[in-house]
């Protein structure tokens, strides 16, 4: 079974840009979680859904994040417009059981924004 | 008082040693997760218990409800088992997942 996918893996822009941030969870998974990993922080929980429905946005850092899951195969975390702050490596994560299980991490994306 | 507790911050050991990774908790949890992130690298999921204890290969995990207390254990460590460890709990009756700060273990051939 494919685990989660996410892309791209490393991105990097500049200050102002739109950055679009993509995730495809484990088949049959309906909760989806994305987190953002800091040196500072360490791991945030940015927002987490759950058959498709935001549940908790309450770690979205401010406007300029806004995420989507149109389905329960897809889910996008888009930042507008982009600043240095947000250079950090954002990871999608999904489980079952409405986030009681186990939960499994993509690769991350690694952005960059100069 | 941060809510979960991890031991060491830092470890290093060479090849071969037994090794015991350690997190406390202050709250009531329904599953203690551990994880591991290798540099630059992704993170996986070793362990979820809710209870007692699980083995998979050379990692085994334990936990003690009562002590509010979970171990990590290595046996026969190598070089390739140095990552972050990372210990975090799910509190009762919520989706939430309470962060350890990692303990960042190296293995010397």
């Amino acid at each position: 079974d494919a685990g989660v996918i996410q892309s791209p893996r490393h991105e990097v822009t500049e200050m102002g840009q739109e950055v679009t941030l993509r995730c495809k969870p484990i088949s049959g998974h309906n909760s989806l979680f994305w987190y953002r990993q800091t040196m500072m922080r360490g791991l945030e929980l940015l927002i987490y859904f759950n058959n498709n429905v935001p549940i908790d946005d309450s770690g979205m850092p401010e406007d300029r994040f806004s995420a989507k899951m149109p389905n329960a195969s897809f889910s996008t975390l888009k930042i507008q417009p982009s600043e240095p702050r947000d250079s950090a490596v954002y990871f999608c994560a999904s489980s079952f059981q409405s986030g009681a299980g186990e939960l499994f991490f993509g690769e991350g994306s690694r952005l960059t924004v100069l | 008082k941060n809510e979960v507790e991890q031991s060491p911050q830092n470890l290093t050991a060479q090849e071969g040693e037994f090794i015991t990774i350690n997190c406390s908790y202050s709250v009531g949890i329904s599953a203690l997760h551990w994880l591991q992130q290798h540099p630059g690298g992704g993170i996986v999921s070793l362990f979820m218990l809710s209870s007692g204890k699980k083995k998979h290969g050379r990692l085994i995990a334990t936990i003690n409800i009562q002590e509010k207390h979970s171990s990590l254990h290595i046996t026969a460590s190598h070089p390739r088992d140095s990552a972050v460890y990372i210990c975090a709990v799910k509190k009762d009756s919520n989706y939430q997942l309470i962060w350890g700060a990692g303990t960042k273990l190296i293995i010397k051939p």
